[in-house]
């Protein structure tokens, strides 16, 4: 069971802004960094966002991230079909001494 | 361009040894600045971290599986491995290898191997 919860799904319509929370606590999210990764069907993660709220060379800015306490935040805008996808939060556990992912979040275009 | 490809049986017998390797091209596995590690995502779930090596080869392990998993790097080849002992259905899934910097970004990932526990 993971120690970072999401919600499990979340949907808009096309052009519009959805966005997936992710919670932890201090002794992960609080005091370490977050990534956000996108999963499309049947293929490997692929990282969105790094140090909280940076995008990797070819990532658009249509992509955000932010970090608030011990919660996480990414932000999607101008929603295209090719965002249908499970998104996933991941940081540094330091009481668990591991690095962790969240439960996931299946993003649907209405 | 990075890529990494896992290789390894897609089958496993129950309370038999899980064995992977992960082929690096386009970079040096001895690399100082990335980790590699192994992620498993059973069907239907979420990734789950196994453990990483530096190109030294120290390691690290998820807690609960530390007793069970040993990762190992040949920089010679440019390749590291990984060994699941004691496997049980509950290990089956697609284990992914991947390239990590120390806070835990992952940047780069296998396409994955999809293995099965079964008798």
């Amino acid at each position: 069971q993971s120690v970072l919860t999401q919600p499990p799904s979340v949907s808009a319509a096309p052009g519009q802004k959805v966005t997936v929370s992710c919670s932890g606590s201090s002794s992960n999210i609080g005091n370490n960094y977050v990534s956000w990764y996108q999963q499309l069907p049947g293929t490997a993660p692929k990282l969105l966002i790094y140090d909280n709220n940076k995008r990797p060379s070819g990532i658009p800015d249509r992509f955000s991230g932010s970090k608030s306490g011990t919660s996480a935040t990414l932000g999607i805008t101008g929603l295209q079909t090719g965002d249908e996808a499970d998104y996933y939060c991941a940081t540094w556990d330091s009481s668990l001494s591991a690095h962790v992912f969240g439960t996931g979040t299946k993003v649907t275009v209405l | 361009q990075l890529q990494l490809q896992e290789s390894g049986p897609g089958l496993v017998k129950p309370s038999e040894t899980l064995s992977l390797t992960c082929t690096v091209s386009g970079d040096s596995i001895s690399s100082r600045t990335y980790y590699w590690g192994w992620v498993r995502q059973p069907p239907g779930k979420g990734p789950e971290w196994v453990g990483s090596i530096y190109y030294t080869g120290s390691t690290y392990y998820y807690p609960s599986l530390k007793s069970r998993v040993t990762i190992s790097i040949d920089t010679s080849k440019n390749q590291f491995s990984l060994e699941l002992t004691s496997v049980t259905a509950a290990d089956t899934a697609v284990y992914y290898c991947a390239r990590h910097k120390t806070n835990g970004d992952w940047v780069a990932w296998g396409q994955g191997n999809l293995v099965t526990v079964s008798s």
